[in-house]
C-alpha cells in the first residue's frame, strides 16, 4: 500500500514557458501532500505543503506565484512551475503520508520530476 | 523549525566492513527518525525508522540507534555490499508543519568498494 505516482518523470522546456507535475496517491488518499525540490548533488528541501481544498503552504524563499500548487483531490495534487528559467532546473519530488506495511504512517515518495529548462 | 545535521557527507569502506551515519536534531519533542536511501536519479526509500520510545531497531544488516538525551540517533550498516552505495539521508519532522512533513540532513554519500 501507500503508492504515490508521479508525472512525467523527466520534461525539458525552453526558458519562459510553464510546466505542471502531477502527483498521485494511488491506494490511500492523501488530504496533505508535500512537495520538495532536490538540486543535484544536495539534500531534499521542502518547497510547501499541499492541503486538499484548501491553499498551500509554502517555504521561506519559495514564491508562490511561480510555483503554483493545486490540491483540488484526495487523491491529485499539482506543481505548476510557471514562467520557467534555467535555474529552475531541479528534481522535484512529491510526497504523501499514508500507511505503510506495518500498519504504521509513513512518507511515501514519488518517482520524482527532473526538470530542464533551456 | 527542526535543524538535523548529518556527518559525514562522504564515506567510503571496503565490502564487509560496517558503515556508520550519524545525525543530530534540534526539537527535542521530535519523535519520529527515518531514514533514506536515494540511488542516483531515483526517489529516497524508506530503510528503517525508529520511534522515541525506543533506543534501538535493527533490520538484517541496518541498525538504527537513537539517543533522545542528546538528540542524536546514528544509522549502522553491517557486513556493507557494493549494492549499499547509495546517497543517505536522515530525517525528522519539520514543526513548521506540525510535524507532518520531514526535514532532511544533508545527506551521506556511501561508496562500498569491492
Amino acid at each position: 500500500g501507500a503508492v504515490v505516482s508521479q508525472h512525467p518523470s523527466r520534461v525539458i522546456c525552453k526558458s519562459g514557458t510553464s510546466v505542471k507535475i502531477e502527483c498521485r496517491s494511488l491506494d490511500f488518499q492523501a488530504t496533505t501532500m508535500f512537495w520538495y525540490r532536490q538540486f543535484p548533488k544536495q539534500s531534499l528541501m521542502l518547497m510547501a505543503t499541499s492541503n486538499e481544498g484548501s491553499k498551500a503552504t509554502y517555504e521561506q524563499g519559495v514564491e508562490k506565484d511561480k510555483f503554483l500548487i493545486n490540491h483540488a483531490s484526495l487523491t491529485l495534487s499539482t506543481l505548476t512551475v510557471t514562467s520557467a528559467h534555467p535555474e529552475d532546473s531541479s528534481f522535484y519530488i512529491c510526497s504523501a503520508s499514508g500507511q505503510g506495511v506495518s500498519g504504521a504512517n509513513v512518507l511515501t515518495f514519488g518517482a520524482g520530476s527532473r526538470l530542464t529548462v533551456l | 523549525g527542526e535543524n538535523v545535521e548529518q556527518h559525514p557527507s562522504t564515506l567510503s569502506v571496503q565490502e564487509g566492513d560496517s558503515a556508520v551515519i550519524k545525525c543530530t536534531y534540534s526539537d527535542s519533542a521530535s519523535n519520529y527518525f527515518p531514514w533514506y536511501k536515494q540511488e542516483l536519479g531515483k526517489r529516497p526509500q524508506l530503510i528503517i525508522d525508529i520511534r522515541s520510545n525506543v533506543g534501538e531497531k535493527k533490520d538484517q544488516r541496518i541498525a538504527v540507534t537513537l539517543n533522545k538525551t542528546a538528540k542524536h540517533f546514528s544509522l549502522h550498516i553491517t557486513e556493507t555490499q557494493p549494492e549499499d552505495s547509495a546517497v543517505y539521508f536522515c530525517a525528522a519532522p519539520n514543526l513548521d508543519t506540525g510535524r507532518r512533513a520531514l526535514t532532511f540532513g544533508s545527506g551521506t554519500r556511501l561508496q562500498v568498494q569491492p
